[in-house]
């Protein structure tokens, strides 16, 4: 079955860390990616996106994240972390239709 | 700009009961997806109406319906309700179909007792 998914439940980093969250998906031809972030008590949104051209995207907050086509990844990243990044994350493809993973918690340590 | 907007916020039902939840997008975006959101299952995918026709459909009971007014507005019916339909209901919405970015709205928080 199609799917995508997100390789860490929880990850726990001390403010400055450098932080790496996992995204595989399983479908193929020509997809959109889509991280999305929900602080708590907040909506959802969105991150940062990848429809086409450059691999590597910039978002909001200093968020990147790397489409590598031959591996069906989409793994976001962040040089230095903040407090203020302690949040859900959540990895979605595109197709026919949108698909998420299950979210990695994020708790940034002080 | 108005953002999207769900209602209500907050409902508690009892099991066998029908529950109807209502999403209003944004101004200008035709394309309302609902999503069922529970710990450690993510969001999983009901289904996508574009121009009041139902687009996509992901791979829950029939007990789940949806509908999408001429205002774009739209609605999502559980009927029957089971104790494992307790859950953070979220709408979004976009400018035309889901290739677009989906702008979420808070989510309505459905709990069967």
């Amino acid at each position: 079955a199609q799917s995508v998914s997100q390789h860490n439940h929880h990850v726990i980093l001390s403010e400055a860390a450098s932080l790496e969250l996992g995204c595989n998906y399983s479908y193929g031809g020509t997809v959109n990616l889509f991280w999305y972030v929900q602080y708590p008590g907040q909506h959802l949104q969105l991150l940062l996106k990848y429809f086409s051209g450059d691999p590597l995207v910039k978002g909001i907050k200093g968020f990147e994240a790397e489409f590598i086509k031959s591996k069906f990844s989409f793994n976001l990243r962040k040089p230095s972390v903040q407090w203020s990044d302690t949040a859900e994350y959540f990895c979605a493809v595109n197709r026919n239709d949108m698909r998420f993973g299950a979210g990695t918690r994020l708790t940034v340590k002080p | 700009k108005a953002g999207v907007t769900q209602t209500p916020r907050y409902l508690i039902k009892t099991r066998g009961q029908q529950v109807t939840l209502s999403c209003s997008p944004i101004s200008g975006h035709r394309s309302v997806s609902w999503y069922q959101q529970t710990p450690g299952q993510g969001l999983q995918f009901l289904f996508e109406y574009f121009s009041e026709t139902q687009r996509n459909k992901g791979n829950f009971p029939g007990r789940f319906s949806g509908r999408q007014f001429s205002n774009s507005r739209s609605e999502m019916n559980v009927s029957t309700l089971e104790l494992g339909d307790s859950a953070l209901y979220l709408c979004a919405s976009s400018l035309a179909v889901t290739h677009n970015e989906q702008f979420f709205g808070p989510g309505t928080r459905l709990t069967v007792l």
